[in-house]
């Protein structure tokens, strides 16, 4: 039981390339969320799925894309990365969305847009 | 609308000691707390959540926090301790109605000492 993983670990890109983060759970979790993290300021949701075929914008969702390929999976898409883009960014899930429920973290993809 | 406040940056302990992270919040509802740890270039892990009842709640690793509505606060405590300890800590919190966002702190750093 791998819990929340994700790929990959690290990336560089240049301005204005692409590249799409994966995150896959095998709890049989419903709810998927993805965050990204930056120094002294905690962790801000840029999109989240509350189940299978639905997903909708957190806090940060400018510059970002997502999909919820299946149950398992879901991805995030930068469609042209920016400097402003560098950050750490975590993928989580939780059985149910409701506020009570507990998310559970990935390890994490750091990534740098020079 | 809610928050969350994590007013100190870093916390030093010596082993041996009992530890405080401290965290007050800000929410329209009935607040759901939570306490994550963060070691080095790792995500983050569930330690404890406050959702009903008993105001002192027990989680991993020997952590335990306290709920007091009156002063909004959701301090994360250990009575002795350990070197292992030292992480950065997150107190977050949603709340009924609030949808599927879990708002996060800044973080604290813990950093225990011989």
């Amino acid at each position: 039981n791998a819990g929340v993983t994700q790929t990959p670990k690290f990336q560089v890109l240049k301005t204005g390339q692409s590249m799409t983060l994966q995150c896959a759970q095998d709890m049989n979790h419903n709810s998927m969320y993805w965050y990204r993290q930056d120094p002294g300021m905690g962790l801000r949701l840029i999109y989240y799925s509350a189940s299978e075929g639905t997903t909708d914008k957190g806090e940060v969702p400018n510059g970002y894309n997502v999909s919820r390929l299946n149950k398992r999976e879901f991805s995030l898409r930068l469609e042209s990365a920016a400097p402003s883009q560098t950050s750490v960014y975590f993928c989580a899930s939780s059985l149910i969305p409701g506020p009570q429920e507990t998310q559970y973290f990935g390890p994490g993809t750091r990534l740098l847009v020079l | 609308a809610q928050s969350v406040a994590q007013p100190e940056d870093q916390v030093n302990v010596a082993e041996g000691n009992p530890l405080t992270v401290k965290c007050t919040y800000s929410v329209s509802g009935n607040p759901y707390l939570f306490w994550y740890v963060q070691y080095p270039n790792r995500g983050l892990q569930f330690l404890l959540k406050y959702i009903t009842g008993d105001n002192l709640v027990k989680g991993s690793y020997g952590f335990e926090a306290e709920f007091n509505k009156s002063q909004t606060s959701f301090h994360l405590k250990k009575p002795s301790a350990l070197v292992s300890d030292s992480a950065l800590y997150f107190c977050a919190v949603r709340y009924t109605g609030g949808g599927n966002k879990l708002t996060f702190g800044t973080g604290t750093q813990l950093k225990v000492e011989l």
